[in-house]
């Protein structure tokens, strides 16, 4: 079955630390995205790609990076510099931008 | 920058009731979509509008974008407990990036 697999599901990591999240997808997409979900709000972007080696920053991308050397492959690297990194982590694609897009199961990470 | 509104914030209904969610853009849309996300699971694609005044139906839910491409609304009849969740609205303007609302957190009581 076609879909967006993102792992792990469950992350911790201590303060100061970089940690990178996978996102791969199957389903021949172009455009891959990274949301950010906070309890009770709604998602914010944070970087996307519309094509392979090409991205761009979205709303809140200071103290993140990412990289699309693969058409599969969008993983996000939360770094050291992101004042407030605990959150939901959602990936997602779509055949191209603005149309209807698919999610991955997400990444709760926690920074302690 | 492109802001989406979206109201309410919660709604409790008792099963068998309806519901309506309301979505407000700052700026014309090119289209409009709107999510559903299951408590602790992942938002998942319900539907996309593109023409003026368009309204889609899915079953139970109706879906509408307004005259002005800057509004939209989607109302489900006889609510059940399987549609508990949060309903996203998302809009794609002339910044080429799809803007999520607040959601708004559906809980249908037996």
């Amino acid at each position: 079955d076609g879909g967006i697999t993102q792992s792990p599901k469950y992350l911790f990591r201590k303060e100061g630390q970089n940690v990178t999240l996978s996102c791969e997808q199957n389903l021949n997409h172009d455009a891959m995205y990274w949301y950010r979900q906070d309890p009770g709000q709604g998602l914010r972007l944070i970087y996307y790609s519309q094509i392979v080696n090409d991205f761009q920053k979205g709303d809140i991308a200071e103290g993140y990076s990412v990289s699309r050397e693969k058409k599969e492959s969008f993983p996000l690297t939360v770094t050291s510099a992101q004042k407030n990194p605990t959150a939901f982590y959602l990936c997602a694609s779509s055949v191209s931008t603005g149309i209807g897009y698919t999610f991955g199961s997400g990444t709760r990470l926690t920074v302690v | 920058g492109q802001q989406v509104m979206q109201i309410p914030q919660y709604q409790h209904v008792q099963e068998g009731e309806d519901f309506t969610t309301y979505c407000n853009s700052s700026t014309t849309l090119s289209n409009i979509q709107w999510y559903k996300q299951r408590p602790g699971g992942h938002p998942v694609f319900l539907i996309q509008l593109v023409k003026s005044g368009e309204v889609k139906k899915q079953k139970r839910l109706t879906f509408q974008f307004g005259e002005a491409k800057k509004n939209s609304s989607l109302h489900i009849t006889a609510t059940q407990t399987t549609d508990v969740g949060t309903y996203f609205c998302a809009g794609f303007g002339s910044a080429r990036q799809l803007t999520f609302g607040s959601g708004t957190q559906l809980t249908v009581l037996p």
